[in-house]
């Protein structure tokens, strides 16, 4: 079945902690996103990668790392999380960037 | 400045009413796409619909149609004889060719069929 898969779907964790969420795609996209979801705000890209090795910011990047060594995954990196980063996260993939993205089930970051 | 407006944060109806839902975009690029997308109340992400700069012919799914309007820089959803599983937020995005095809996305808005 082709799908996203992000993990954890639910995360409460203390400032200053690291983390990491991962995504994997199993459609051999090229184009993966990150993206938070605040209400009010729709959703607001973090990072994209359009392949291996090629990763951008995108539009809210600031305390967020991302990396790219396979194609299949884009783990997002808090390197020391806060709490105005407590919000639900959404990893997506596309064949292309223009093409349709399809989602992951989410992650709910809380930041305490 | 916004770059995809979303006009309408709340919209009630009662079941078999017609509703549109607005989108209006920002954008010089020439090559662009724009999409909607649903969020149920479950909270994942759905796909509905995408339409390229170029194509602007307007598209018929069932109940759900769109209509692009480059003139207006509207691109507007509507859906006919609504129902109760229709109620979600939808989000309206917009894709440039000059921006690496980031999305863009209004902030929604959530539709309530009652029924």
């Amino acid at each position: 079945e082709a799908q996203v898969t992000q993990n954890p779907r639910y995360l409460i964790t203390v400032t200053g902690k690291k983390l990491t969420v991962t995504c994997s795609q199993n459609m051999n996209h090229e184009y993966m996103s990150w993206y938070r979801q605040d209400p009010g705000l729709g959703l607001r890209q973090i990072y994209y990668s359009m392949n291996v090795e090629v990763t951008d910011k995108g539009d809210v990047p600031e305390g967020y790392k991302v990396s790219r060594k396979e194609k299949r995954n884009f783990p997002l990196i808090l390197e020391s999380p806060s709490p105005n980063q407590t919000s639900l996260y959404f990893c997506a993939s596309s064949y292309k960037g223009y093409t349709e993205a399809f989602f992951g089930q989410g992650t709910r970051l809380t930041v305490v | 400045a916004q770059k995809v407006t979303q006009a309408q944060t709340e919209i009630s109806v009662v079941e078999k009413e017609d509703v549109t839902l607005d989108c209006v975009y920002e954008t010089r690029d020439t090559t662009y796409y724009l999409f909607w997308y649903k969020q149920p109340p479950s909270g994942e992400l759905v796909f509905l619909i995408r339409r390229n700069s170029f194509d602007e012919q307007n598209e018929i799914s069932g109940r759900y149609s769109w209509n692009f309007q480059k003139s207006t820089s509207s691109f507007n959803f509507t859906i006919t004889a609504s129902q109760v599983v229709d109620s979600a937020v939808y989000f309206c995005a917009l894709s440039e060719a000059n921006s690496n095809y980031q999305l863009i996305w209004g902030a929604g808005t959530k539709l309530i069929i009652k029924p």
